[in-house]
């Protein structure tokens, strides 16, 4: 069956340090994968997609990498500051036809002063 | 834009009534998706519509559930008659095209059964 894994135990992190956070699927051919924020009470927001012919991927103090041998995505957040305590979630296509996304677990992230 | 608009922002009724969450996505968007989010099996499909005809139901639990999308502007979920287990928070998530490479979600609506 179709399953994607993220670390469910919260990662608790120092402020200014590299947080990395850890997406794994089976049984997906995924045309690309895309990383979701969310925050208490709110629905997640979109931060990235990467695509299968893409290794990495950045923007502002965010990597996202993409080993589809591996069937593993990391997020990487640089320089991380109490504001990017959230439940990060990642998400691949279902169908195969990149129209239903489903959704891991999520990692929530806390970033001590 | 004001973003995809859901209603009301909590619900509490009683089991056995009927429940009504409402959508509006965001203009232009022509895929809509509901969600649905609890701590034990986090965030699961129920629907998805693209030009406002359903295109993927296997989500939807039990008959119980219904979704409509009569217009681009608006989609409803309708649980009936609800039961303690749908306690959860619902999502609805509009996108700009079918290729669904970005999901814009609403605040959700927090259904408690009692």
């Amino acid at each position: 069956s179709q399953k994607i894994e993220q670390n469910s135990e919260a990662l608790n992190i120092q402020e200014g340090k590299t947080a990395t956070l850890t997406c794994n699927y089976t049984n997906y051919s995924p045309a690309y994968l895309q990383w979701y924020r969310q925050d208490p009470g709110r629905g997640p927001v979109f931060l990235l997609l990467i695509r299968e012919n893409e290794k990495e991927k950045r923007k502002e103090r965010l990597k996202v990498t993409f080993d589809t041998t591996l069937k593993q995505s990391l997020f990487h957040i640089t320089a991380s500051q109490p504001a990017d305590s959230a439940t990060y979630l990642c998400a691949l296509d279902r169908s195969g036809a990149g129209n239903m996304l489903t959704f891991g677990g999520g990692t929530r992230l806390m970033v001590k002063p | 834009d004001a973003g995809v608009i859901q209603s009301p922002r909590h619900e509490v009724t009683e089991m056995g009534q009927e429940v009504t969450l409402r959508c509006k996505p965001i203009s232009g968007h022509n895929s809509l998706f509901w969600y649905r989010q609890t701590m034990m099996r986090g965030l699961e499909l129920l629907i998805y519509f693209n030009n406002n005809v359903p295109i993927d139901d296997s989500g939807m639990p039990e008959d119980r559930f219904s979704a409509k999308m009569p217009n681009a502007s608006f989609s409803t979920l309708k649980i009936q008659p609800s039961e303690p287990r749908d306690s959860a928070v619902y999502f609805c998530a509009s996108s700009q095209d079918s290729s669904n490479e970005k999901l814009f979600f609403g605040s959700g609506t927090q259904l408690s059964v009692l």
